[in-house]
């Protein structure tokens, strides 16, 4: 019944690891998004695909980069994890990109870079 | 560029009333979102706001002045499960990227 899940839900690793997260929504939407919240709970905006094309792409290291297999899955490869890496990462999915659009957010992945 | 501000933290007592205000300056305006999220849960939808006035929803209302670049969440006869984080977010452009504010934490006592 799960409308937008994320895998795993807690990562912790080692400096300069590679990890990837994984996200898939089942509410048939064309946009998902991954978003970044810090230890001050900012919640940013990394990147937005809208039917497995990139529309949003904000000012994120290369080490980051997001994949969308199919309209139902973005997944979320991270190289060289960094100290600063740490942070809990939420996707979202909507309807389509439109402004009105309400965003529906999976349960987060803590992920901690030791 | 767009900024927004909220409090940090609001206390208040079970069944009262509390405002969360929130200003933003943004280029161009496409509507204005309340989530709430509670300690280690995803933020879930409370309400959108694009025109001016006020909307309500149950216990929940949210007001919007566009020319003020202003608006709130009234949070009526709070509950102990309202103590959560309130997230205020804009939508500048038609197909832009929701901005986020830092949150306001309510903490409702008994």
């Amino acid at each position: 019944d799960t409308a937008v899940s994320q895998t795993p839900k807690y990562l912790v690793t080692q400096m300069g690891n590679d990890k990837s997260i994984k996200c898939e929504q089942n509410l048939g939407h064309d946009t998902m998004y991954w978003y970044k919240q810090d230890s001050k709970k900012f919640l940013k905006i990394m990147f937005s695909y809208n039917n497995k094309e990139l529309i949003i792409n904000e000012t994120v290291p290369n080490r980051f980069s997001p994949k969308s297999p199919d309209k139902a899955h973005l997944n979320l490869h991270i190289n060289s994890l960094e100290l600063g890496d740490s942070a809990v990462y939420f996707c979202a999915s909507s309807p389509s990109g439109l402004a009105s659009d309400t965003q529906y957010f999976g349960p987060g992945t803590r992920l901690t870079v030791l | 560029g767009q900024n927004i501000d909220q409090p940090t933290e609001m206390t208040a007592t079970e069944g009262a009333i509390v405002q969360i205000n929130c200003t933003y300056q943004t280029s161009g305006f496409n509507g204005l979102f309340w989530y709430q999220q509670h300690a280690g849960e995803a933020p879930t939808f409370l309400s959108y706001n694009v025109l001016d006035g006020l909307e309500e929803k149950g216990r929940f209302s949210s007001f919007l002045s566009r020319s003020k670049g202003y608006s709130y969440l009234l949070l009526k006869e709070l509950q102990m499960k309202d103590s959560a984080s309130y997230l205020c977010a804009v939508r500048g452009r038609l197909w832009g990227k929701l901005q986020f504010g830092a949150g306001t934490q309510v903490v409702v006592t008994p």
